[in-house]
């Protein structure tokens, strides 16, 4: 199992550029999670979907950010147009089932998103 | 939504020494407490795991105790080594039976030779 996928590793952008985040859960996880990393606010969850289908999108900080999962081996996250404090990285990460009880997080690698 | 506070935010031990996390919660509903492990430059992997109806679960070096009355949970690292310096993180279900995790804020952990 190749594990959550993520891509790219590093995205150094200037200020007002549209920038996407790429995610291949791992296969047979049905719930997919977008989570930001930085010092000031730790881990945030910005969205989660179940079966391909967003169910809270309350950690999503503003219009500029949108995410879709159109199969369940695919997801994005979009970011237009970017700003200096969406510098962070971003996890993506996938479980097996619906409740967290019996199926733990797995995360990607990460994207390290630098906007000048 | 779910609170979740985690402490201490940094932490240095000597090698051989125990170090202990310690992360409060304010959702009595919660029957589910991760714990990840973070090393510099990589993803959050899971460690270890306990469910509300033990309470405590180790796993060789390393221990997960609950207290579900007073809603904190707690991990234990044993006999410290360079490899376990990293930041571990503590985790909550929103939901008792939800997957969305609500994370503390992080413990770097600093074991000194």
């Amino acid at each position: 199992d190749a594990g959550v996928i993520q891509s790219p590793r590093h995205e150094v952008t200037e200020m007002g550029q549209e920038v996407t985040l790429r995610c291949k859960p791992i296969s047979g996880h049905n719930s997919l999670f977008w989570y930001r990393q930085t010092m000031m606010r730790g881990l945030e969850l910005l969205i989660y979907f179940n079966n391909n289908v967003p169910i809270d999108d309350s950690g999503m900080p503003e219009d500029r950010f949108s995410a879709k999962m159109p199969n369940a081996s695919f997801s994005t996250l979009k970011i237009q147009p970017s700003e200096p404090r969406d510098s962070a990285v971003y996890f993506c990460a996938s479980s097996l089932g619906r409740s967290s009880y019996n199926s733990p997080l797995h995360f990607g690698n990460g994207t390290r998103l630098t906007v000048t | 939504g779910e609170n979740v506070e985690q402490h201490p935010s940094t932490l240095s031990v000597q090698e051989g020494d125990s170090a202990v996390i310690k992360c409060t919660y304010s959702d009595s509903a919660s029957n589910y407490f991760p714990w990840y492990k973070q090393e510099l430059g990589k993803r959050p992997q899971l460690i270890i795991d306990i469910r509300s109806n033990v309470g405590e679960k180790k796993d060789q070096r390393i221990a997960v105790t609950l207290n579900k009355t007073a809603k904190h949970f707690s991990l234990h690292i044993t006999e410290t080594q360079p490899e376990d310096s990293a930041v571990y993180f503590c985790a909550v279900p929103e939901q008792a039976a939800g997957n969305k995790l609500t994370f503390g804020g992080g413990t770097r952990v600093l074991v000194k030779p």
